[in-house]
């Protein structure tokens, strides 16, 4: 089993509709969670941490349930630039820090 | 502030051959990453330098990778001899708390 994991898609979008992104975690080590976007050819770039208690940062809301080990990205209003890859990212605390990366997910926005 | 930057960032190379990537995180961080995606899967971590040390390599594919982090500035990974398998793109990243930085990363094929 992938210590992340995610649905690969793509998920394809009209402009403007809602889109939710899940990701499951293996490893109970796990300390801290982000969300990165990358674009086609380009480094993956962080999109927004997420926190126990939920976050928003605009159009975006990232949830972690510890219990199910589980996390979620939500995309209102999708944008034609939100067309990219998504990355879930866990950071795993075993004596050291590591980055988990799981395969990412392509949303592609349409108009 | 400068970002993480590696070099080159594409490089051709004939099957047998070595190649050195290098990546200068962003100062001050203690902490750089080498990860590699290879085409089609997700991206997958190589090591974990905090300054000189190797913290983890666990994700080294196999004796013909050598990473080195002299003084605890830059880092360089050497590939030799290169095999076709190991195309891919080769992304750096520091971090001193929380959020990694990635680099452009380095396009390599082996050919």
């Amino acid at each position: 089993r992938k210590e992340v994991e995610q649905d690969p898609g793509p998920f394809n979008v009209p402009e403007g509709a809602t889109v939710a992104f899940n990701c499951t975690y293996s490893n109970s080590a796990s300390q801290s969670f982000f969300w990165y976007r990358q674009d086609c050819r380009k480094e993956p770039k962080l999109l927004m941490s997420v926190y126990s208690s939920g976050n928003e940062d605009g159009r975006f809301t990232a949830q972690l349930n510890r219990a199910s080990q589980y996390i979620s990205l939500l995309i209102r209003d999708s944008k034609l630039s939100d067309s990219a890859t998504y990355l879930c990212v866990v950071n795993v605390y075993t004596g050291f820090q590591k980055l988990v990366f799981g395969t990412g997910t392509r949303l592609l926005v349409s108009p | 502030e400068a970002g993480v930057t590696q070099f080159p960032s594409h490089s051709v190379i004939e099957k047998g051959q070595t190649v050195t990537l290098r990546c200068d995180p962003i100062s001050g961080h203690d902490n750089l990453y080498w990860y590699r995606r290879v085409m089609g899967k997700e991206i997958k971590f190589l090591l974990h330098f905090v300054k000189e040390s190797k913290q983890d390599e666990s994700g080294m594919p196999n004796n013909r990778f050598l990473a080195e982090r002299t003084g605890g500035t830059y880092s360089t990974l050497k590939v030799q001899p290169a095999e076709l398998e190991d195309s891919g793109v080769y992304f750096c990243a520091s971090s001193q708390d929380g959020e990694a930085f990635f680099g452009q990363g380095t396009r390599l094929t082996v050919v």
